[in-house]
């Protein structure tokens, strides 16, 4: 599975877009890009998954180019609750059932 | 019903004792997971039950002990575990047993061990 590489930490002001961009190199045709949210003391929660061009959902959108070695979370004006860990995973569209976490991004969203 | 419930929230033990974590969802999902998170690290996956049956075990030591009684509870029988296993333990469940399915996880459970 690919792995993936995104920025340690972001900080944001409330009302701000934030863009988290994820890199993915070695991803596989049948990959998909997914992004959960983690809150501390909790489970992580899905937010968002695609495979090409743009997602978008409720609470954000996801922007992968043609060559989807990248792919961008973008959240749209921002509020303290969305302080958070973002994970950026590359997951196999078979039966692998394989979840693979990167680092992760923290996220911290000022007033 | 949309949520996963881990029981207990938080939990103590000795090296020498043998506790259980409980897990249990009424999605009808088809898959359930756990998963092991160190402080300030990612959630690293342990096991994966498909239809009740262990599907995937990533090489944990055999002092975790998982069991898929039924459909929708998943348990995690802990026998002689050392220190550096105190971690968050957390449980998921997804509809179908794609890799690409949405993963609902529980809260977790904190596991202290002395």
């Amino acid at each position: 599975l690919a792995k993936t590489t995104q920025p340690i930490s972001m900080d944001s002001y409330e009302g701000q877009e934030v863009n988290i961009t994820c890199s993915h190199n070695n991803i596989a045709t049948n990959d998909y890009i997914t992004w959960y949210q983690q809150f501390p003391s909790q489970g992580p929660r899905f937010i968002i998954q695609g495979y090409k061009t743009k997602v978008t959902n409720e609470v954000a959108s996801l922007f992968i180019p043609a060559d989807r070695k990248s792919s961008t979370l973008s959240l749209p004006r921002v509020s303290l609750s969305d302080t958070a860990v973002y994970y950026c995973l590359v997951v196999r569209g078979d039966s692998s059932y394989k979840l693979i976490f990167g680092s992760g991004t923290r996220l911290l969203v000022r007033p | 019903d949309t949520e996963v419930t881990q029981t207990p929230k938080h939990l103590v033990m000795g090296m020498t004792n043998k506790k259980s974590l409980k897990c249990e969802q009424h999605m009808g999902h088809r898959a359930m997971y756990w998963y092991k998170q160190k402080a300030k690290k990612p959630p690293e996956l342990m096991f994966v039950y498909s239809y009740e049956k262990l599907s995937i075990n990533e090489s944990v030591p055999s002092r975790f002990s998982p069991e898929c009684p039924n459909s929708s509870l998943l348990n995690l029988h802990l026998h002689a575990l050392q220190p550096e296993d105190s971690a968050l333990y957390l449980c998921a469940s997804s509809p179908w047993t794609r890799a690409q399915e949405t993963q609902y996880f529980g809260p977790g459970t904190r596991l202290l061990v002395l």
